[in-house]
């Protein structure tokens, strides 16, 4: 059972270039979200998505957009990248509110 | 601004013991509170959560206290085990809402 899968686990990028983070979930759930995990931060709110067709911004939406593309899949873009946004990002989704969330094993990314 | 707070980066207990992890709130209308644990390249998964109606939720060796008046919650571990070794982080968010705010984590470390 995959539950929540996001790719690549591991990514280095130079300041400027761009990228798409993917996450994908066989749970059939409603709602996704994008986390950023940085040390002393704990998690924070980037994007997520109530349902198919919508989107919403969280605490730091900045520098990045997402497509909920279907039930299943949600993607995180960064279209200029900037040493700010090196972090261990997290895709997520719930069955209903947003009480228990599944987390994917997270993306680490490296803005030089 | 955070609203959600863990004041204790880390906390060493040895084994046998019990492990009590502290987590604060800033905003009153919060209803519902959630514990994660997190291991190292692993994403966070759900622990424990209670509503604001109750103010003492078990399951197992996990007890999560809640103190509204001092908007004040707690996650006691009895007793405490090697495995429980991890990251924990506490949220907070509103019963039929979307958004969790969580905390910056605790790294418990149980000592045989």
């Amino acid at each position: 059972n995959a539950g929540v899968t996001q790719t690549p686990k591991f990514q280095v990028l130079k300041t400027g270039q761009s990228m798409t983070l993917q996450c994908a979930q066989d749970m059939n759930h409603n709602s996704m979200y994008w986390y950023r995990q940085d040390p002393g931060m704990g998690l924070r709110l980037i994007y997520y998505s109530a349902s198919e067709g919508t989107t919403d911004k969280g605490e730091v939406p900045n520098g990045y957009n997402v497509s909920r593309l279907n039930k299943r899949e949600f993607s995180l873009r960064l279209e200029s990248a900037a040493p700010s946004q090196t972090s261990v990002y997290f895709c997520a989704s719930s069955g209903g509110f947003a009480g228990e969330l599944f987390f994917g094993e997270g993306s680490r990314l490296t803005v030089l | 601004d955070q609203q959600v707070k863990q004041n204790s980066p880390s906390l060493s207990v040895q084994e046998g013991r019990i492990s009590i992890l502290n987590c604060d709130y800033t905003n009153s209308m919060f209803d519902y509170f959630l514990w994660y644990k997190k291991y190292p390249a692993e994403g966070p998964t759900f622990l424990i959560s209670i509503s604001s109606i109750k103010d003492k939720n078990e399951d197992g060796r996990f007890t999560v206290f809640l103190n509204k008046s001092a908007k004040h919650l707690s996650l006691h571990i009895v007793p405490s085990q090697p495995g429980d070794s991890a990251v924990y982080f506490c949220a907070a968010g509103f019963q039929g809402a979307q958004k969790l705010v969580f905390g910056q984590g605790t790294r418990l470390t149980i000592n045989p």
